[in-house]
């Protein structure tokens, strides 16, 4: 079945600076890549997505790059601020099918 | 974005006994809802897939006849936790398909089984 590998599951960067998450899918039917941004105790917010059909996506200090050769995608965050640190899941999905989740991400932006 | 909500959002019950969790669409229709639940530093672990007026597609290694789901109409879906046990103790997070198929999660609900 689909599987969604994500890296790497602790991150760390000084406020400031830029931070990369990385996903791998294995279903080359997926067409949906979306990246979620949770804190604790709360519900995974939407932050960006980016479609099959679309090589890169920026929204302000957020952007999304998807290679679907290499079934590869990842976040690109720069300029952290401390509101950044939470949990961040990447996703594929395919039509109207479930959506499947990496294994998050903990960002932590040291001040 | 889409609003959707969740109920209750904290519960506490007894071994043996039943919960039912609600999920709601606000201000659109759905015919599609997913339940998931999640454990303590974990990712979101897909239970099923809410069809209105069908049968909900269980995952694999989720007992059917334990997770109830009823989705009855294009904006509500409801999850029974049958004979709940201490095991079954997690964070039980709806989403909701728009016709854009954009996910967006209700507040989850966090059972707790005593």
């Amino acid at each position: 079945g689909e599987n969604v590998e994500q890296h790497p599951s602790t991150l760390s960067v000084q406020e400031g600076d830029s931070a990369v998450i990385k996903c791998t899918y294995s279903d080359s039917a997926s067409n949906y890549f979306p990246w979620y941004k949770q804190e604790l105790g709360k519900r995974p917010q939407l932050i960006i997505d980016i479609r099959s059909n679309v090589g890169e996506k920026k929204d302000q200090r957020i952007a999304v790059t998807l290679n679907k050769t290499a079934k590869h995608f990842s976040l690109h965050i720069t300029e952290t601020q401390p509101e950044d640190s939470a949990v961040y899941f990447c996703a594929a999905s395919w039509g109207t099918s479930k959506i499947i989740f990496g294994s998050g991400t903990r960002l932590s932006i040291r001040p | 974005g889409a609003v959707v909500s969740q109920h209750p959002s904290r519960v506490i019950c007894k071994s043996g006994t039943s919960v039912k969790i609600e999920c709601r669409s606000l201000d659109f229709q759905a015919t599609t809802m997913f339940w998931y639940r999640q454990f303590p530093k974990q990712s979101l672990m897909l239970m099923a897939t809410s069809n209105e007026g069908s049968k909900a597609t269980y995952e694999q290694g989720v007992e059917k006849d334990k997770f109830l789901i009823n989705h009855a109409s294009l904006t509500l879906s409801t999850l029974t936790v049958t004979s709940a046990h201490p095991e079954d103790s997690s964070f039980y997070i709806c989403s909701a398909l728009t016709k854009d198929n954009e996910q967006f999660f209700g507040p989850g609900t966090r059972l707790t089984v005593l």
